[in-house]
């Protein structure tokens, strides 16, 4: 069955430094791959979402790349603030392309 | 235009009682998506249903859990008999297609005590 890492429990950088986050997957090749930001005690929420044809997506201060040769994309955001803190999530879409599964997210803190 | 909408926020059960949670998907959206999450972990997924229709319930455990969304009304996670480690956050979320962004509603904190 297919698997999502995420690359650390938690990161902690300084304000104003790009903060890059990992998922990499195995045992499948997605059409596309998503990313969502979790605040404590909410749902998560929609940010980008990347299609197996596309090498980068930017959306304001947020980058992803996929690199489906590695199995592997990478988040970026740039100018991070500490408004910015969160868990951030990557999804990917399942094998039965019925569902999408979750990693177990990456708790990112932005220290001012 | 309102979000995904759930209810109740917080659910208190003795052990052995009936759990019901209720989700509303956005206006249009017709693909219900139900999530459990514990503490400090990720988010599992239990079960994707479209109108009337149970389309994937991989995620469920195979005992006293069900779940409906019905051609009038909320989607409906039924958890029967419940015990301990059924305490989590459980998440809905809806799309309008499938494969779109899902928008997830608040979630329900279902305790057990």
């Amino acid at each position: 069955s297919q698997k999502i890492e995420q690359n650390s429990e938690a990161l902690n950088i300084q304000e104003g430094k790009t903060a890059t986050l990992t998922c990499n997957y195995t045992n499948y090749s997605p059409a596309y791959l998503q990313w969502y930001r979790q605040d404590p005690g909410r749902g998560p929420v929609f940010l980008l979402l990347i299609r197996e044809n596309e090498k980068e997506k930017r959306k304001e201060r947020l980058k992803v790349t996929f690199d489906t040769t590695l199995k592997q994309s990478l988040f970026h955001i740039t100018a991070s603030q500490p408004a910015d803190s969160a868990t951030y999530l990557c999804a990917l879409e399942d094998s039965s392309a019925s569902k999408i599964i979750f990693g177990s997210g990456t708790r990112l803190s932005i220290r001012p | 235009n309102a979000g995904v909408m759930q209810n109740p926020r917080h659910l208190v059960r003795r052990r052995g009682q009936e759990a019901r949670l209720r989700c509303s998907p956005m206006k249009g959206h017709s693909h219900v998506y139900w999530y459990r999450q514990l503490p400090e972990e990720g988010l599992k997924f239990m079960v994707y249903l479209q109108k009337e229709n149970i389309i994937d319930e991989s995620g469920m455990p195979k005992e006293r859990f069900s779940a409906e969304f019905p051609k009038e009304g909320p989607s409906i996670l039924r958890i029967q008999q419940v015990v301990r480690g059924d305490s989590a956050a459980y998440f809905c979320a809806s799309s309008p297609r499938r494969g779109d962004e899902q928008f997830f509603g608040p979630g329900t904190r279902l305790t057990v005590l």
